[in-house]
């Protein structure tokens, strides 16, 4: 899982909390990535970050908000405006740059369940 | 629009014989392709990716890749499956105009049966 560390690796939520799932990486990588994983739909992107203190959302941001206040961190929260939230988060990380062979790093993912 | 379609979402195959997991994509411009390995409950590991002009690409724990450009397929190949090869498999394209995005398939389940 190279040097992307997720916490908690489980988290339990109750229905109208908020909570925040840590990522903290040490690849000194400019990117850094939040993805959904749903059983049988692959990686969904939630947002991403290129630079501190910017991020532009991915393709189902809704419910769910970021920061990026230092370059080794990446937090995300996922709100209670998000109606699923159950699922399987992974943060990724990539160093910026113009070689367009440079591959993503993950971390272990943190298992989100709502009761 | 940027797309990788895996189109099995198993694949059953005994241990000792040759696997083939399937991937194609569809880009408007050059194709930056990966391949990933998932284990249960973990990240995504990294295990080989298209460079233009290496139409085989070998990669991590002996598997291969097959670039067919007229096809615009990136299959994953082992020549002999071992039972430690059962995960998840996501192929995936990065977008050639917004390097920083990465569209993934809906990833291919491999079964290695002894």
């Amino acid at each position: 899982d190279g040097g992307i560390t997720q916490s908690p690796k489980y988290l339990f939520r109750k229905e109208g909390q908020n909570v925040t799932l840590s990522c903290e990486q040490n690849l000194n990588h400019d990117a850094m990535y939040w993805y959904r994983q749903d059983p049988g739909q692959g990686l969904r992107l939630i947002y991403y970050s290129q630079i501190v203190n910017d991020f532009q959302k991915g393709d189902i941001a809704e419910g769910y908000s970021v920061s990026r206040e230092k370059k080794e961190s990446f937090p995300l929260t996922v709100t209670s405006a998000q109606k699923n939230p159950t699922a399987f988060y992974l943060c990724a990380s990539l160093p910026l740059g113009t070689d367009p062979y440079n591959e993503q790093f993950f971390g272990p993912g943190t298992r989100l369940t709502v009761l | 629009a940027q797309s990788v379609a895996q189109p099995e979402d198993q694949v059953n195959v005994a241990e000792g014989n040759p696997l083939t997991v399937k991937c194609t994509y569809s880009v408007s411009g050059n194709p930056y392709l990966f391949w990933y390995v998932q284990y249960p409950n973990r990240g995504l590991q990294f295990l080989l990716k298209y460079i233009t002009g290496d139409n085989l690409v070998k990669g991590s724990y002996g598997f291969e890749a097959e670039f067919n450009k007229s096809q615009t397929s990136f299959h994953l190949k082992k020549p002999s499956a071992l039972v430690s090869d059962s995960a998840l498999y996501f192929c995936a394209v990065r977008d050639p105009y917004n390097f920083n995005k990465f569209y993934f398939g809906s990833g291919t389940k491999l079964n290695v049966k002894p």
